[in-house]
């Protein structure tokens, strides 16, 4: 079974579109993230959200939105898409960590990725 | 200043020796994890192994260990015996302590990629 999933694989769209990109896990995880990864593999978190906050990278646009229907789901939106968007989006969820508890070793499970290409 | 720094862009190792991959870290918290990842060419993230802050041994998964060297913040990846199926990027990353609750993030080094020789 998948544990989190991601729709679609590829995402071709010119320039000024916008777009969704889904993301759905069945682990009964809390947490959702999104990250980007660049062209030369760098991989920067744009969005942490569980129930209760949600945690945006400042230096995120705000041309991208995430919006979660349930606690399965953490879809991303992105607004007038610009060439530099183009990268590849990782959906990723763990189990929460309750905020006195130090460091945990309950790793993030991430998705297959979203090859998104902005013509 | 980079949080995480992979200072080895690419490696080679031969089919069946041992490789190390470096990682050092920067962090004022006292309490942290640190991970590594690998991403073959298909693309998926797979987690490899953790380190917490805390701990006294250092981490063993399989044919992973990690060498952690707390004084020097490093976090270095040891792969016994390496595989061709082993040919892969391999990311080092760190979960910080943060005071605005559970969601707790990772911060990526740029990786090495790693490749396996027959």
């Amino acid at each position: 079974d998948t544990a989190v999933s991601q729709t679609p694989k590829y995402l071709v769209t010119q320039m000024g579109n916008d777009k969704s990109i889904k993301c759905e896990q069945n682990l009964g995880h809390d947490t959702m993230y999104w990250y980007k990864q660049d062209s030369k593999k760098f991989l920067k978190i744009m969005f942490s959200y569980n129930n209760k906050e949600l945690i945006i990278n400042e230096t995120v646009p705000n041309r991208f939105s995430p919006k979660s229907p349930d606690k399965a789901h953490l879809n991303l939106h992105i607004n007038s898409l610009e060439l530099g968007d183009s990268a590849v989006y990782f959906c990723a969820s763990s189990q929460a960590i309750p905020s006195w508890e130090g460091p945990s070793s309950y790793e993030q499970y991430f998705g297959p990725g979203t090859r998104l290409t902005v013509t | 200043a980079q949080k995480i720094t992979q200072t080895q862009p690419g490696m080679f190792v031969q089919e069946k020796e041992a490789v190390t991959l470096d990682c050092t870290y920067d962090t004022s918290d006292p309490s942290y994890g640190l991970f590594w990842y690998k991403q073959p060419s298909s693309g998926e993230m797979i987690f490899l192994i953790y380190q917490g802050s805390y701990d006294q041994q250092n981490a063993t998964e399989g044919r992973y260990s990690l060498n952690f060297q707390k004084a020097r913040k490093s976090a270095n990846l040891v792969i016994s015996a390496s595989q061709l199926g082993d040919s892969a990027m391999y990311f080092c990353a760190m979960r910080e302590v943060i005071s605005s609750g559970s969601a707790r993030q990772l911060t990526f080094g740029s990786g090495t990629q790693l490749t396996v020789l027959p």
